[in-house]
């Protein structure tokens, strides 16, 4: 059973730094590509990052890029995503997921409960 | 980027409605587009993919059709465990969403 596990949300002042962990199994973590999704508070689905299989090739939504960066240690199946320079549209619950039937699928069939930044003074 | 804009952003209907949400994209995405379903406080749940194919274990009264830029997401007879927010998504370049739809109970 795929199974994927946040961790790392919290509450973060204006401008600083946090660090999301993304903990996969259940299935071949080396072969997908991984995303993370984002949900602000009463705001819809947004498209945060992606990076492929052996970490090479990274993509990022407009709203973040700049300031945040994914990466992933395949020997600990493993999905980080480092937040620099926070603001307060930065607050929201941050999902990673996985693409259906692998490789660099962006349909996104699994999905993790997600874990809550909150960005204030 | 392609940016996608589905209607209405809300809508009320009773239990045994037919419900229609439409997502359109902002250039030709193929079939490249996926529906979602999201309770409160629960992660997003796959529906349909590629336009018009039913993931695993959803219900049969969920259709998707469509292509190119014009999609639909229909509810065929609405049941108490549909009310949630739907969202469109396409996969033919990098992924972006609509913003939602609402289903309320009327």
């Amino acid at each position: 059973e795929v199974q994927l596990v946040e961790s790392g949300g919290g509450l973060v002042q204006p401008g600083g730094s946090l660090r999301l962990s993304c903990a996969a199994s259940g299935f071949t973590f080396t072969t997908y590509w991984m995303h993370w999704v984002r949900r602000a508070p009463g705001k819809g689905l947004v498209f945060v990052a992606r990076i492929n299989s052996d970490g090479t090739r990274t993509e990022y939504g407009d709203s973040v890029k700049g300031r945040f960066s994914v990466s992933r240690d395949n020997a600990k199946n493993t999905l980080f995503l480092q937040m620099n320079s926070v603001t307060a549209e930065d607050t929201a619950v941050y999902y990673c997921a996985t693409g259906k039937d692998g490789g660099d699928s962006s349909i996104f069939d699994h999905w993790g409960q997600g874990t809550l930044v909150t960005v204030s003074s | 980027d392609i940016q996608m804009t589905q209607s209405p952003s809300s809508l009320s209907a009773s239990v045994g409605d037919r419900v229609t949400i439409t997502c359109r994209a902002s250039q030709s995405i193929d079939i490249y587009l996926n529906w979602y379903q999201q309770k409160p406080g629960k992660a997003p749940k796959l529906l349909i993919y590629t336009a018009s194919n039913l993931q695993s274990g959803v219900p049969s009264r969920f259709r998707g059709s469509g292509s190119g830029t014009d999609f639909t997401l229909t509810i065929s007879s609405l049941q108490p465990e549909d009310f949630a927010t739907y969202y469109c998504q396409q996969s033919y370049s990098t992924p972006s969403f609509g913003q939602g739809t609402k289903v309320e109970i009327k």
